[in-house]
This record gives C-alpha cells, structure tokens and sequence, in this order.
C-alpha cells in the first residue's frame, strides 16, 4: 500500500528551467494538494484540487501550475524555476478528516 | 483571512517533564483542527483531529483540547521519541488547510 508517492525525492534545477513534481496516491481520494515547506514558515498552500478537473489556487500559487486529468495523479509544474523557489515540497491527499503526507521532494534553485 | 499561531517556536523538556503546546487560530468556518507529527527529512504524520469546543482526543502521551480560539496538545511524562516538529493546521469553509509554522519540541533523557 504506498499511499502518496512522490517523485523525484531530490532535484537541482537551473533559474530559467521547468520541471514537474510527480504525484500519485492509490487511495482513490478526490482531494488532493500541494504544499511547500520553507525553514520557519511551516506548510503553505500552493494549489488543490477537489476532484479530476477541478482545481484551485492556494496561498502561494505563482510560478507553479497544476492539472488533474484522473483521480490518481497530480502533477505540479515550475513554469521557469526562480531561486525563490528552493523549497521542500509535499503532496497530500485528504479522505474523510485525514490528510495524508508525501515523502516530499528537495528542490534547489541555483 | 485565516491564520494560524503556534507557540513556543521551539521547547526543550527534560524526559518526564510535562507540558503544552499552544496553537491559536482565526479561520472563517472552521472545519476541523488537526495536529501533525513532523521527524526530520520526512513528511507530517497524522495525529488528531478536533471539530468543536470542548472537544478532546488522546493518544499514548499526547492529548488535544480545542477552545473557539486555540487548542493546546498536553505532553504528559514526554519521552525522547517524542522529539519532533509539532505541527496545527485548520480547515476553513472553503476546504483550504492552513497550517503553522510549528513547535519543534527536543526531549532530552
């Protein structure tokens, strides 16, 4: 039972490049999310997605895009990687009151 | 605009040594509370989630209380595998979760 996968674990990008963070999670939850972890701000909310089809902005959502053609996959796309946006960053699903956490991925901007 | 507080930034406790964290919070419509275990290089763990005032949930040397403005998680005789980021997080109306910055919490034996 793997739950939330994410790939890569550990990326390093150069500022101008894109890239997509994996995600897939085998619980069949329509609710899923994309988070970012910076040292001292805890977990913010970069985009959700309430089924396939539907998705919304969160509270940081500029530079990053984000799709949900099936219940499973959630992908999340650096348009053009800014150092800004070194970070760790976790998907999540949510089923009834839980949200379940990725491993998350590492991401250097240099 | 939802926020959430949590205090202290960062506790140390001598092992046995009980004590609380603190999470305030304002949020339109609140959903649920849920408090999140966090260990170094890994991702937050589910712990508990509250609904309403007064409510309470325990698990092993942990208990969670909400009021309508914070809730605190009660560390009774903690041990050192207690050691971990302490992470709260509300759900507001509109299904966002948002969460705090955390209580990094070291337990010293």
């Amino acid at each position: 039972n793997a739950g939330v996968t994410q790939t890569p674990k550990f990326q390093v990008l150069k500022t101008g490049q894109s890239m997509t963070l994996q995600c897939a999670q085998d619980m069949n939850h329509e609710y899923m999310s994309w988070y970012r972890q910076d040292p001292g701000m805890g977990l913010r909310l970069i985009h959700y997605s309430v089924g396939a089809g539907i998705t919304d902005q969160g509270e940081v959502p500029n530079g990053y895009n984000v799709s949900r053609s099936t219940t499973e996959d959630f992908p999340l796309r650096l348009l053009s990687a800014a150092p800004s946006q070194t970070s760790v960053y976790f998907c999540a699903t949510q089923g009834g009151n839980t949200i379940y956490f990725g491993e998350g991925s590492w991401l250097t901007v240099v | 605009e939802d926020q959430v507080t949590q205090s202290p930034e960062a506790l140390r406790l001598q092992e046995g040594e009980s004590s609380s964290l603190n999470c305030s919070y304002t949020v339109s419509g609140l959903r649920g509370l849920f408090w999140y275990r966090q260990d170094p290089g890994k991702g937050p763990e589910f712990l508990f989630t509250l609904y309403s005032a007064g409510e309470e949930k325990e698990k092993e040397r942990l208990k969670a209380t909400l009021t309508k403005k914070e809730s605190f998680l009660h560390i009774t005789a903690p041990k050192p595998e207690d050691s971990a980021t302490y992470l709260c997080a509300v759900e507001d109306g509109g299904f966002k979760t948002i969460f705090g910055a955390g209580t990094r919490l070291f337990v010293k034996a």
